[in-house]
């Protein structure tokens, strides 16, 4: 099973609303991300997973928040976002974070629309 | 810091031919990974095709291959047979080894347009 699942497939909240996004995997990989990517544009990394811990914020807002559950999960939450926050949020898992030598898995990614 | 650049905003390609899609990279890690992915209109990204810097030979999936050329710091993607479900987006993406573990980088992209 080489699949990462993600939900929901869209969202749409407004800015104060407070919402997650989830993500899955069952390949028993050690690393998970979040990137967020607008229309057109390369996926930008937002957090590093490594082993459960958070090892790598891009500087992203405290308006995102994520968390890591266990080794199969991991969650955003969205708390009073902007509307410039509206884009495809896109979570992967790899084997491991500390190496360059093994590919990301993406999910499928989460359409969100902040109004 | 790593960089990756992709020249070619868009292709296009009639179906059935070869193509190439070109990407040059730029890092201080010693040890890093090249990877290709395809992302359709639907916006997974899918994984295509991997090169360790330290490989000897050119990776090969299926119809796709990596022209590797490490002191021209290049690493072009060659799909073979191009078919209509190749339109999409395609990205250039390195990871380090070291000092930018975990961090991917990704080209500008190339958007492929398969003619029938």
């Amino acid at each position: 099973d080489t699949e990462v699942t993600q939900t929901p497939k869209h969202l749409v909240m407004g800015m104060t609303n407070k919402k997650s996004l989830k993500c899955e995997q069952h390949m028993g990989h050690r690393a998970m991300y979040w990137y967020k990517q607008k229309a057109k544009k390369p996926p930008e990394l937002m957090f590093v997973y490594s082993y459960e811990k958070l090892s790598i914020n891009e500087s992203v807002p405290s308006r995102f928040s994520p968390e890591c559950p266990n080794s199969s999960l991991l969650n955003l939450h969205l708390h009073a976002l902007q509307p410039e926050d509206s884009a495809l949020y896109l979570c992967a898992s790899s084997q491991e974070a500390s190496t360059g030598i093994n590919e990301q898995f993406f999910g499928p990614g989460t359409r969100l629309t902040v109004l | 810091a790593q960089k990756i650049t992709q020249t070619q905003p868009g292709m296009f390609v009639q179906e059935k031919e070869a193509v190439t899609l070109d990407c040059t990279y730029d890092t201080s890690d010693p040890s890093y990974g090249l990877f290709w992915y395809k992302q359709p209109s639907s916006g997974e990204m899918i994984f295509l095709i991997y090169q360790g810097s330290y490989d000897q030979q050119n990776a090969t999936e299926g119809r796709y291959s990596l022209n590797f050329q490490k002191a021209r710091k290049s690493a072009n993607l060659v799909i073979s047979a191009s078919q209509l479900g190749d339109s999409a987006m395609y990205f250039c993406a390195m990871r380090g080894h070291n000092t930018n573990a975990g961090k991917s980088t990704f080209g500008d992209g190339t958007t492929l347009t398969v003619k029938p």
